[in-house]
Formats: structure tokens, sequence, C-alpha cells
């Protein structure tokens, strides 16, 4: 079964510091790749996602992401974090069902805490 | 475009209610999927409809978890007796087939 591990359970940083956080699937085959962001409080919301093409994604708020077929990883990053950004980051996978339709297979998350 | 719509936001509970949660997809999204989020097990996707058939129900824990989706507009999550384990956020979330989902709120359950 597709699994998607995410390394970093909880990452602690000052405002303006570097971020990266990891990502990696299982899954051999094409995938779809995705990163939701989840505010306290709030729902899942889309920060990017790779579905092909150049494997260097970015998306909303200055993330981005890269995918690197040869280590099943697909590491979120963002040079320079603000305290706005303390949330919880999940990795995800889109897997297709052999009769059609797919599901979003996702990692534990990670909490960040972004500290002025 | 209002979104997922999904209610209640919060519901508690007493062991053995039944429990039914409402959730409205995007208009013209052709897939559904509940999910449940918990401290320890994280997001996990309990059932996911494709122009309102069930396809997958395979993480829907037990018989006491239903969930039907009559038409494109309306699915409910059903917990009949409810338990103090089943205490979790509670997601729904639309999508067109080669896109990304787009999530609801969430329904907070508390049974106590």
């Amino acid at each position: 079964a597709q699994s998607v591990s995410q390394h970093n359970h909880h990452v602690i940083l000052s405002e303006a510091a570097s971020l990266e956080l990891g990502c990696n699937y299982s899954y051999g085959g094409t995938v779809n790749l995705f990163w939701y962001v989840q505010y306290p409080g709030q729902h899942l919301q889309l920060l990017l996602k790779y579905f092909s093409g150049d494997p260097l994604v970015k998306g909303i708020k200055g993330f981005e992401a890269e995918f690197i077929k040869s280590k099943f990883s697909f590491n979120l990053r963002k040079p320079s974090v603000q305290w706005s950004d303390t949330a919880e980051y999940f990795c995800a996978v889109k897997t297709y069902y052999t009769g059609g339709g797919n599901k979003l297979t996702f990692g534990t998350g990670t909490q960040l805490k972004v500290e002025l | 475009d209002a979104g997922v719509i999904q209610s209640p936001r919060h519901e508690v509970t007493e062991m053995g209610q039944e429990v039914t949660l409402r959730c409205k997809p995007i208009s013209g999204h052709n897939s559904l999927f509940w999910y449940r989020q918990t401290m320890m097990r994280g997001l996990e996707l309990l059932i996911y409809f494709n122009n309102n058939v069930p396809i997958d129900d395979s993480g829907m824990p037990e018989d006491r978890f239903s969930a039907k989706m009559p038409n494109a507009s309306f699915s409910t999550l059903k917990i009949q007796p409810s338990e103090p384990r089943d205490s979790a956020v509670y997601f729904c979330a639309s999508s067109l087939t080669e896109y990304g989902y787009t999530f609801g709120s969430g329904t907070r359950l508390t049974v106590v």
C-alpha cells in the first residue's frame, strides 16, 4: 500500500530562518504530489502540487518543493519563514484506482512553530 | 463559490447516541471524500465516492460507521452507536478528478 513519511514531527524556527520539511513516499509508479497547510483551528489548504514537468514547484506564500524521483522525495522549502507560517504541514500523494478515481494518502504531518 | 460546506462545526454527544455529519461538496465536483483526523493516527481516509457511488470504503473503522451520497450535492456520515474513541475532527473534501482536493472546515466530534 502507498505510504507517505514525514520525518520531522515538530519543528521550531526563528523568524527569517530557512525551512525544509522532508517527505518521502513509497509508490514506484507515476505519482501526483501535494503539500497542504492547516493553520490552527482551520481546514487544510493547498500549498502546491506536482503533476509533471519541472520538478521544482512553486506554491503560494513563498513556498516551493522539489520532486526528486530517484529519492522518492518531495521536500518543502521556504527561504525565510514568518511567524504567520506557524501551522501544521501535510505531504500527500495521489494514487489512482484501477477502475477509475483516485485518493490522497497523507503523511502524519509536521507541526511548525515560528518564534518571533 | 462557497466551498465545501460541513455541518455541524462542533458536536458533543453522549456515548451510545447516533451522530450524523453532513457535507455539501462544491458544485460540479465529481469526487467526495470523508477523512478523520486524530492526534494519534493523523488524517485517515474513511470513504471515497465517485459520481455518488462509493468506490473505496476500506477505511471505515467498523459497522458502526456508514456513509451515503444520495445525490451530487449532499453526503452524510453516520456513527451509530457512537463511542468515546470516535472523538476526532471529521473532514469532507471534494474534487474534480485531476486536481487537488478542497476541504471543508471540518466537524469536531466529542463523544463523552
